[in-house]
């Protein structure tokens, strides 16, 4: 089955402490990227990768990190969570640019920063 | 860079009516225009799309309307059944570029 994987879908975190969210895509998609998703803001989008090793931000990156080692796999990196980092994350990835092809998101990730 | 801006955050319809949710783009540059339906739990899922070239298109029960001139397009959907109660969202992209997404609709459905 075609599909975008996220782990873990909840995580309860302390500030400070370093945690990475996994993503995986099973379609040997090109593009991948990050969204944050709060309430009365929308799905705002945190980095993109357009290729392996190919990384760039997006709108809201400030304390995040992603890296593309291999085609199907795109972990977020918090390296210090703060409270405001508190939302529900999503993966997404496309064949191409999401404009030229269909996103396919993941079930999201809902992180609680304390 | 591009905003969106959607309309209304919440709709509430019979079961049976129409719903419509409105959203307006601000880059007159951006010709592609999706509708995300996000269900309790999961995350967003195409539902329907459209091209700039396009001013409107149907699948089933779900259109989308686009004018360019004015910029903005809208979502429709007839005859509501409680399965389409979600939450909305509409998304706007240059190609080669993101999609900036609006701000949602939650849409509910009374029986």
């Amino acid at each position: 089955e075609a599909q975008v994987t996220q782990n873990p879908r909840y995580l309860i975190t302390v500030t400070g402490k370093k945690l990475t969210v996994t993503c995986s895509q099973n379609m040997n998609h090109e593009y991948m990227s990050w969204y944050r998703q709060d309430p009365g803001l929308g799905l705002r989008q945190i980095y993109y990768s357009m290729n392996v090793e190919v990384t760039d931000k997006g709108d809201v990156p400030e304390g995040y990190k992603v890296s593309r080692k291999e085609k199907r796999n795109f972990p977020l990196i918090l390296e210090s969570p703060s409270p405001n980092q508190t939302s529900l994350y999503f993966c997404a990835s496309s064949l191409s640019w999401p404009g030229v092809s269909e996103a396919f998101f993941g079930q999201g990730t809902r992180l609680t920063v304390v | 860079g591009e905003n969106v801006e959607q309309h209304p955050s919440t709709l509430s319809v019979q079961e049976g009516d129409s719903a419509v949710i409105k959203c307006t783009y601000s880059d007159s540059a951006s010709n592609y225009f999706p509708w995300y339906k996000q269900e309790l739990g999961k995350g967003p899922q195409l539902i329907i799309d459209i091209r700039s070239n396009v001013g409107e298109k149907k699948d089933q029960r779900i259109a989308v309307t686009l004018n360019k001139t004015a910029k903005h397009f809208s979502l429709h959907i007839t005859e509501t059944q409680p399965e389409d109660s979600a939450v909305y969202f509409c998304a706007a992209s240059i190609i080669d570029e993101k999609l900036t997404f609006g701000t949602g609709t939650r849409l509910t459905i009374i029986p």
